[in-house]
């Protein structure tokens, strides 16, 4: 079965520093790869996705992430975090005819001033 | 572009009342929608997954005959909790995607709707 994980449950990092989250998926066949963000009780906002072609790619907000096929990882970066940045974030991998998504449990961004 | 509406925002109801709730593709065409709940600092559960014209797909454990889904139209699919109980009380997200045979790979989600049972 398919799997995605999120081995950091919080992040803390300071205004202006360099933040990368992690993701690790578990997929038998070529994956399409997906980050969100989530707000406090909002949605989710697609920062970026990956499905085939150059393996870093570049999203939404600042938000990259590099596909490593050897690492089963899809780590998302920024180099320089915002305190709009606070959110929680998701990793997310398709699977099944049916496409749908498998998530991660998350990571929750606190920025400090 | 790929945006998608949900209907209430939050909703508080007695127990035992019904709840309906509303998600719209508004500048696309959904071929499929996806209903998720997602309980406090925990990630989204997949409840269904319907296509439209067709009977939704539950997941396990998911009873469809409390939630009832609806996707009558390209651009709108229905959630209705019937006979809420306090225990149904989470935030419900919707999502919505195009043809994948089209290239349209990507789920694009609702605000949520929070539901509080009484």
């Amino acid at each position: 079965a398919q799997s995605v994980t999120q081995p950091d449950i919080h992040i803390t990092v300071s205004e202006g520093a360099s933040l990368e989250l992690r993701c690790n998926y578990s997929y038998g066949a070529t994956p399409y790869l997906f980050w969100y963000v989530q707000s406090p009780g909002q949605g989710l906002q697609l920062l970026l996705k990956y499905f085939s072609g150059d393996t870093l790619v570049q999203g939404i907000k600042g938000f990259e992430a590099e596909f490593k096929r050897s690492q089963s990882s899809f780590n998302l970066r920024k180099p320089s975090v915002h305190w709009s940045d606070a959110a929680e974030y998701f990793c997310a991998v398709t699977s099944g005819s049916a496409r749908q998504l498998t998530f991660g449990s998350g990571t929750q961004l606190t920025v400090l001033p | 572009g790929a945006v998608v509406s949900q209907h209430p925002s939050w909703v508080i109801c007695k127990s035992g009342t019904s709840v309906k709730i509303e998600c719209r593709s508004l500048d696309f065409q959904a071929t499929t929608m996806f209903w998720y709940r997602q309980f406090p600092k925990q990630s989204l559960m997949l409840m269904a997954t319907s296509n439209e014209g067709s009977k939704a797909t539950y997941e396990q454990g998911v009873e469809k005959d409390k939630f009832l889904i609806n996707h009558a139209s390209l651009t709108l699919s229905t959630l209705t909790v019937t006979s809420a109980h306090p225990e149904d009380s989470s935030f419900y997200i919707c999502s919505a995607r195009g043809n994948p045979l089209e290239g349209q790979e990507t789920q694009y989600f609702g605000p949520g709707t929070r539901l509080l049972v009484l």
